[in-house]
Protein backbone atom coordinates (compact mmCIF):
# COMPACT_ATOMS: atom_id res chain seq x y z
CA UNK A 1 0.00 0.00 0.00
CA UNK A 2 1.04 3.83 -1.07
CA UNK A 3 1.25 6.09 2.16
CA UNK A 4 2.76 9.36 3.31
CA UNK A 5 3.43 10.44 6.98
CA UNK A 6 3.83 13.83 8.11
CA UNK A 7 4.18 13.17 11.96
CA UNK A 8 3.84 16.61 12.94
CA UNK A 9 0.50 18.47 12.48
CA UNK A 10 2.42 21.80 13.53
CA UNK A 11 5.91 23.12 13.46
CA UNK A 12 6.78 26.39 15.24
CA UNK A 13 10.13 28.07 14.68
CA UNK A 14 11.64 31.75 15.54
CA UNK A 15 12.49 33.59 12.29
CA UNK A 16 15.99 33.44 11.14
CA UNK A 17 16.36 29.91 12.38
CA UNK A 18 16.32 26.61 10.32
CA UNK A 19 13.39 24.99 9.63
CA UNK A 20 12.53 21.19 8.92
CA UNK A 21 9.66 19.27 7.86
CA UNK A 22 9.55 15.62 8.29
CA UNK A 23 8.25 13.52 5.39
CA UNK A 24 8.42 9.22 5.43
CA UNK A 25 6.55 7.39 3.35
CA UNK A 26 5.78 3.45 1.81
CA UNK A 27 5.34 2.81 -2.04
CA UNK A 28 6.03 -0.11 -4.22
CA UNK A 29 8.69 0.52 -6.83
CA UNK A 30 11.02 3.50 -7.03
CA UNK A 31 9.23 6.53 -5.30
CA UNK A 32 8.59 10.16 -6.94
CA UNK A 33 8.85 12.52 -3.90
CA UNK A 34 6.89 15.64 -3.97
CA UNK A 35 6.54 19.09 -1.50
CA UNK A 36 3.49 20.91 -2.14
CA UNK A 37 2.43 24.69 0.04
CA UNK A 38 -0.99 25.79 0.56
CA UNK A 39 -1.49 29.08 1.60
CA UNK A 40 -5.29 30.15 3.42
CA UNK A 41 -7.54 30.18 0.08
CA UNK A 42 -5.19 29.46 -2.35
CA UNK A 43 -4.22 26.54 -3.96
CA UNK A 44 -1.71 23.81 -3.89
CA UNK A 45 1.92 25.03 -4.97
CA UNK A 46 4.91 22.96 -6.01
CA UNK A 47 8.01 23.19 -4.59
CA UNK A 48 10.20 20.45 -5.63
CA UNK A 49 10.61 17.66 -6.38
CA UNK A 50 12.91 13.98 -5.96
CA UNK A 51 12.52 11.63 -9.03
CA UNK A 52 16.22 10.09 -9.58
CA UNK A 53 19.97 11.35 -8.95
CA UNK A 54 21.23 13.51 -6.45
CA UNK A 55 19.37 12.94 -3.11
CA UNK A 56 19.14 16.40 -2.26
CA UNK A 57 16.82 18.89 -4.21
CA UNK A 58 16.54 22.40 -4.02
CA UNK A 59 13.42 23.98 -5.11
CA UNK A 60 11.43 27.04 -4.84
CA UNK A 61 12.11 30.03 -2.23
CA UNK A 62 14.91 28.70 -0.86
CA UNK A 63 13.43 25.47 0.52
CA UNK A 64 15.12 22.08 -0.55
CA UNK A 65 14.40 18.79 0.83
CA UNK A 66 16.72 15.23 1.01
CA UNK A 67 15.73 11.82 -0.17
CA UNK A 68 16.76 9.10 2.38
CA UNK A 69 15.98 5.63 0.61
CA UNK A 70 17.65 3.59 3.78
CA UNK A 71 14.99 5.78 6.26
CA UNK A 72 12.07 6.35 3.65
CA UNK A 73 12.41 9.97 4.29
CA UNK A 74 11.74 13.23 2.59
CA UNK A 75 12.75 15.50 5.25
CA UNK A 76 11.72 19.23 3.84
CA UNK A 77 14.55 22.12 5.21
CA UNK A 78 15.02 25.91 4.83
CA UNK A 79 18.23 27.36 6.35
CA UNK A 80 16.69 30.54 7.32
CA UNK A 81 12.68 30.76 8.07
CA UNK A 82 10.91 34.11 6.57
CA UNK A 83 7.73 34.96 8.47
CA UNK A 84 6.33 34.52 4.75
CA UNK A 85 6.77 30.81 5.04
CA UNK A 86 4.22 30.44 7.53
CA UNK A 87 1.38 28.19 5.33
CA UNK A 88 0.78 24.27 5.36
CA UNK A 89 2.98 21.80 4.06
CA UNK A 90 1.83 18.88 2.12
CA UNK A 91 4.21 15.86 1.50
CA UNK A 92 3.32 13.43 -1.28
CA UNK A 93 4.22 10.20 -3.44
CA UNK A 94 3.62 8.82 -6.82
CA UNK A 95 5.61 5.58 -8.64
CA UNK A 96 5.14 3.94 -11.80
CA UNK A 97 3.60 1.09 -9.94
CA UNK A 98 1.00 2.93 -9.11
CA UNK A 99 0.21 4.30 -12.27
CA UNK A 100 1.18 7.64 -11.32
CA UNK A 101 -1.30 8.17 -8.84
CA UNK A 102 -0.32 10.83 -6.01
CA UNK A 103 -0.86 10.44 -2.29
CA UNK A 104 -0.44 12.99 0.05
CA UNK A 105 0.14 13.38 4.00
CA UNK A 106 -2.39 15.20 5.58
CA UNK A 107 -0.20 18.16 6.39
CA UNK A 108 2.00 20.47 8.59
CA UNK A 109 1.43 23.77 9.46
CA UNK A 110 4.45 25.45 9.89
CA UNK A 111 4.26 29.19 11.87
CA UNK A 112 7.40 31.21 11.80
CA UNK A 113 6.83 33.82 14.58
CA UNK A 114 9.21 36.87 14.27
CA UNK B 1 -3.40 33.02 -17.02
CA UNK B 2 -2.50 29.77 -18.22
CA UNK B 3 -3.07 28.10 -14.86
CA UNK B 4 -5.52 25.36 -13.69
CA UNK B 5 -9.06 26.78 -13.54
CA UNK B 6 -12.12 25.94 -11.10
CA UNK B 7 -15.64 27.11 -11.95
CA UNK B 8 -17.35 27.42 -9.38
CA UNK B 9 -15.03 28.42 -6.69
CA UNK B 10 -17.66 28.21 -4.34
CA UNK B 11 -21.27 26.12 -3.92
CA UNK B 12 -23.96 26.11 -1.31
CA UNK B 13 -26.80 23.40 -2.43
CA UNK B 14 -29.50 22.25 -0.35
CA UNK B 15 -29.29 18.34 0.34
CA UNK B 16 -30.37 16.43 -2.11
CA UNK B 17 -29.47 18.27 -5.29
CA UNK B 18 -26.86 17.46 -8.10
CA UNK B 19 -23.82 19.76 -8.39
CA UNK B 20 -21.32 19.72 -11.30
CA UNK B 21 -18.20 21.45 -11.04
CA UNK B 22 -15.77 22.52 -13.93
CA UNK B 23 -12.33 21.98 -14.71
CA UNK B 24 -9.92 23.58 -17.12
CA UNK B 25 -6.65 22.14 -17.07
CA UNK B 26 -2.77 23.53 -18.30
CA UNK B 27 -3.53 23.26 -22.20
CA UNK B 28 -0.78 21.14 -23.23
CA UNK B 29 -1.70 18.53 -20.22
CA UNK B 30 -2.40 15.02 -21.01
CA UNK B 31 -3.48 14.49 -17.31
CA UNK B 32 -6.36 15.56 -15.37
CA UNK B 33 -6.98 14.53 -11.45
CA UNK B 34 -9.84 15.23 -9.24
CA UNK B 35 -8.77 15.07 -5.60
CA UNK B 36 -11.10 15.97 -2.51
CA UNK B 37 -9.68 18.05 0.63
CA UNK B 38 -11.74 18.41 3.90
CA UNK B 39 -10.57 20.50 6.78
CA UNK B 40 -6.93 19.42 8.65
CA UNK B 41 -6.65 16.72 5.74
CA UNK B 42 -4.04 16.34 3.35
CA UNK B 43 -6.01 15.61 -0.61
CA UNK B 44 -7.81 12.17 -1.67
CA UNK B 45 -7.15 11.14 -4.61
CA UNK B 46 -10.95 10.80 -6.42
CA UNK B 47 -10.35 10.28 -9.93
CA UNK B 48 -8.22 10.55 -13.42
CA UNK B 49 -7.96 11.02 -17.06
CA UNK B 50 -5.38 10.46 -19.39
CA UNK B 51 -6.44 12.49 -22.05
CA UNK B 52 -10.10 11.31 -22.61
CA UNK B 53 -9.94 8.51 -20.84
CA UNK B 54 -10.98 7.70 -17.26
CA UNK B 55 -8.22 5.05 -15.92
CA UNK B 56 -8.93 4.90 -12.04
CA UNK B 57 -11.65 6.06 -9.95
CA UNK B 58 -11.25 5.54 -6.26
CA UNK B 59 -13.60 3.50 -3.64
CA UNK B 60 -14.20 6.58 -1.97
CA UNK B 61 -16.41 7.52 -5.40
CA UNK B 62 -19.47 6.41 -4.57
CA UNK B 63 -22.17 5.88 -7.09
CA UNK B 64 -23.16 9.51 -6.91
CA UNK B 65 -19.94 10.70 -8.25
CA UNK B 66 -19.48 10.84 -11.99
CA UNK B 67 -16.34 12.51 -14.12
CA UNK B 68 -16.23 13.43 -18.03
CA UNK B 69 -13.31 14.74 -19.96
CA UNK B 70 -14.74 14.40 -23.34
CA UNK B 71 -12.39 15.53 -25.58
CA UNK B 72 -9.62 15.23 -23.39
CA UNK B 73 -9.40 18.99 -22.46
CA UNK B 74 -11.78 20.53 -19.79
CA UNK B 75 -13.04 17.81 -17.24
CA UNK B 76 -16.67 17.48 -15.36
CA UNK B 77 -17.43 16.43 -11.65
CA UNK B 78 -20.80 15.92 -11.07
CA UNK B 79 -22.33 14.79 -7.77
CA UNK B 80 -25.85 13.45 -7.56
CA UNK B 81 -28.18 13.87 -4.50
CA UNK B 82 -25.71 15.54 -2.49
CA UNK B 83 -25.16 15.00 1.61
CA UNK B 84 -23.78 17.13 3.95
CA UNK B 85 -20.92 14.20 4.50
CA UNK B 86 -19.81 15.83 0.57
CA UNK B 87 -18.75 18.91 2.36
CA UNK B 88 -15.42 19.20 0.90
CA UNK B 89 -12.86 21.38 -1.69
CA UNK B 90 -12.27 19.71 -4.60
CA UNK B 91 -9.19 20.15 -6.52
CA UNK B 92 -8.32 19.53 -10.02
CA UNK B 93 -5.00 19.27 -10.88
CA UNK B 94 -3.61 18.76 -14.43
CA UNK B 95 0.22 16.86 -15.10
CA UNK B 96 2.28 16.09 -18.14
CA UNK B 97 3.30 12.48 -18.68
CA UNK B 98 6.40 11.95 -20.28
CA UNK B 99 7.42 9.39 -23.03
CA UNK B 100 9.23 6.98 -20.05
CA UNK B 101 5.76 7.14 -18.56
CA UNK B 102 6.23 9.10 -15.33
CA UNK B 103 3.92 11.86 -14.70
CA UNK B 104 5.44 15.34 -13.78
CA UNK B 105 4.28 16.88 -11.01
CA UNK B 106 0.82 18.71 -10.36
CA UNK B 107 -0.74 22.10 -10.80
CA UNK B 108 -3.59 22.71 -8.60
CA UNK B 109 -6.44 25.25 -9.23
CA UNK B 110 -7.38 26.95 -6.63
CA UNK B 111 -10.90 24.96 -5.72
CA UNK B 112 -14.11 24.19 -5.90
CA UNK B 113 -15.65 25.04 -2.30
CA UNK B 114 -18.72 22.79 -2.01
CA UNK B 115 -21.30 23.58 1.45
CA UNK B 116 -24.23 20.92 1.41
CA UNK B 117 -26.83 22.30 4.19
Amino acid sequence: AQSVAQPEDQVNVAEGNPLTVKCTYSVSGNPYLFWYVQYPNRGLQFLLKYITGDNLVKGSYGFEAEFNKSQTSFHLKKPSALVSDSALYFCAVSSLYNFNKFYFGSGTKLNVKP
Amino acid sequence: DTGVSQNPRHKITKRGQNVTFRCDPISEHNRLYWYRQTLGQGPEFLTYFQNEAQLEKSRLLSDRFSAERPKGSFSTLEIQRTEQGDSAMYLCASSLTGTSGNTGELFFGEGSRLTVL
